[in-house]
């Protein structure tokens, strides 16, 4: 049983493309976090999430309560952002739960 | 303010030793958490410390141990090395700020 899954797992596009990736969870959550993971490991915290959205530049995250549900848009895609995106929820009990993440490579 | 460090950044052991790995957390930051990353199964919790007490942990065996010291520095300690105890050891700081990663290959 996977308490996060995220779609879709694999994702290309061109330069400029609208991105969305979606999340769902079934725990009850204090957090919602997106990561992006490029290659040679390094994790950066996009958006840490307990409800509504946020906004980072290119980078829109939202989420949805009621509906165990949350999204990360990527406005006019480019090349760096090729990397992958996990959405990873921390319970109420301070468990910490991955989603098996998004590999997405845009293409110039 | 300095990111969060981790030491060392690459490890080779054998199976049957043991391996101590070091997490330095931004300065003032008291939670430090631990994950485990391999290919097969993905990122996973291993356990969260706070004030030098763990307050969560996720499901690994005992092999898997930590602490926390008073400036807030974490080691965590793998007894009995196994093969598929290879991948990237990840700490992170207040549960957001992430550092590099160690990375243990175990022979």
């Amino acid at each position: 049983k996977n308490e996060v899954e995220q779609s879709p797992q694999n994702l290309t596009a061109q330069e400029g493309e609208f991105i969305t990736i979606n999340c769902s969870y079934s725990v009850g959550i204090s957090a919602l976090h997106w990561l992006q993971q490029h290659p040679g490991g390094g994790i950066v915290s996009l958006f840490m999430l307990s409800s509504g959205k946020k906004k980072h530049g290119r980078l829109i995250a939202t989420i949805n309560i009621q509906e165990k549900h949350s999204s990360l848009h990527i406005t006019a895609s480019h090349p760096r952002d090729s990397a992958v995106y996990i959405c990873a929820v921390r319970s109420a009990g301070n468990q910490f739960y991955f989603g098996t993440g998004t590999s997405l490579t845009v293409i110039p | 303010k300095a990111g969060v460090t981790q030491t060392p950044r690459y490890l080779i052991k054998t199976r049957g030793q043991q391996v101590t790995l070091s997490c330095s957390p931004i300065s003032g930051h008291r939670s430090v958490s631990w994950y485990q990353q391999t290919p097969g199964q993905g990122l996973q919790f291993l356990f969260e410390y706070f004030s030098e007490t763990q307050r969560n942990k996720g499901n690994f065996p005992g092999r898997f141990s930590g602490r926390q010291f008073s400036n807030s520095r974490s080691e965590m300690n793998v007894s009995t090395l196994e093969l598929g105890d290879s991948a990237l050891y990840l700490c992170a700081s207040n549960w957001e700020f992430f550092g590099p990663g160690t990375r243990l290959t175990v022979l």
